[in-house]
């Protein structure tokens, strides 16, 4: 079965230092999401692009988080600074969407802890 | 976004059957039900929609209420590794909501040996 791949699978950092997540979502797929999980919150959207356009970016706090996707292979989700209340895991998942309804496939997350 | 309300936890027993409930009473017309799973340690795993007629996949089948209100996802016989929290969710099938996915706090599934 193809796959969403995330790297890296688990990140520490300290305070104040970058983090890069990457995520290379299915060939063929035009919508890539990037989702954070805590214990607190569950499952927050953070963004998506269609056809590798932001679509809409309105769960990321705007002053530290990024998202772009530099090519169709490829999705990015900076973090920078980074504080500890942005320790969480970070899903990405793609899909295709067109006429009809599909699913979507997830990746297997990227664990980060800010110390 | 329509809301689904979805039992905090349920249990089973192996090899049994297990029926998932989910209240959406608000559903529009051109939203789909979908249904995910997320196993522990890992990411959601899509397991099933569908719009108004039941749905049968290898997974498992969804059975929809004749007025949509709400819908049951069916594990004909529970194993081990189907533990998992299972999210009911419902996706608009338009443009303006571009197809995105809000999760809510799902059904904990546990299963008996």
């Amino acid at each position: 079965d193809a796959r969403v791949t995330q790297t890296p699978r688990h990140k520490v950092t300290e305070m104040g230092q970058e983090v890069t997540m990457r995520c290379q979502p299915i060939l063929g797929h035009n919508t890539v999401f990037w989702y954070r999980q805590t214990m607190m919150q569950g499952l927050e959207l953070l963004a998506y692009f269609r056809n590798r356009a932001p679509l809409d970016d309105s769960g990321m706090p705007k002053d530290r988080f990024s998202a772009e996707m530099p090519d169709a292979t490829l999705a990015t989700l900076k973090i920078q600074p980074s504080e500890p209340r942005d320790s969480a895991v970070y899903f990405c998942a793609s899909g295709l969407v067109k006429a009809g309804d599909y699913g979507y496939t997830f990746g297997s997350g990227t664990r980060l802890t800010v110390v | 976004d329509a809301k689904t309300t979805q039992p905090n936890s349920m249990e089973s027993n192996e090899e049994e059957p297990v029926h998932l409930p989910c209240n959406h009473s608000t559903i529009s017309g051109t939203d789909y039900i979908h249904w995910y799973r997320q196993l522990p340690s890992q990411g959601p795993e899509y397991v099933i929609h569908g719009l108004t007629s039941n749905v049968n996949n290898r997974m498992a089948s969804l059975a929809i209420a004749e007025d949509r209100k709400s819908s049951t996802l069916i594990l004909h016989r529970a194993t081990l590794r189907d533990a998992a929290v299972y999210y009911c969710i419902l996706r608009e099938n338009s443009g303006g909501s571009n197809y995105k996915l809000t999760f809510g706090k799902g059904t904990l599934l546990t299963v008996n040996p």
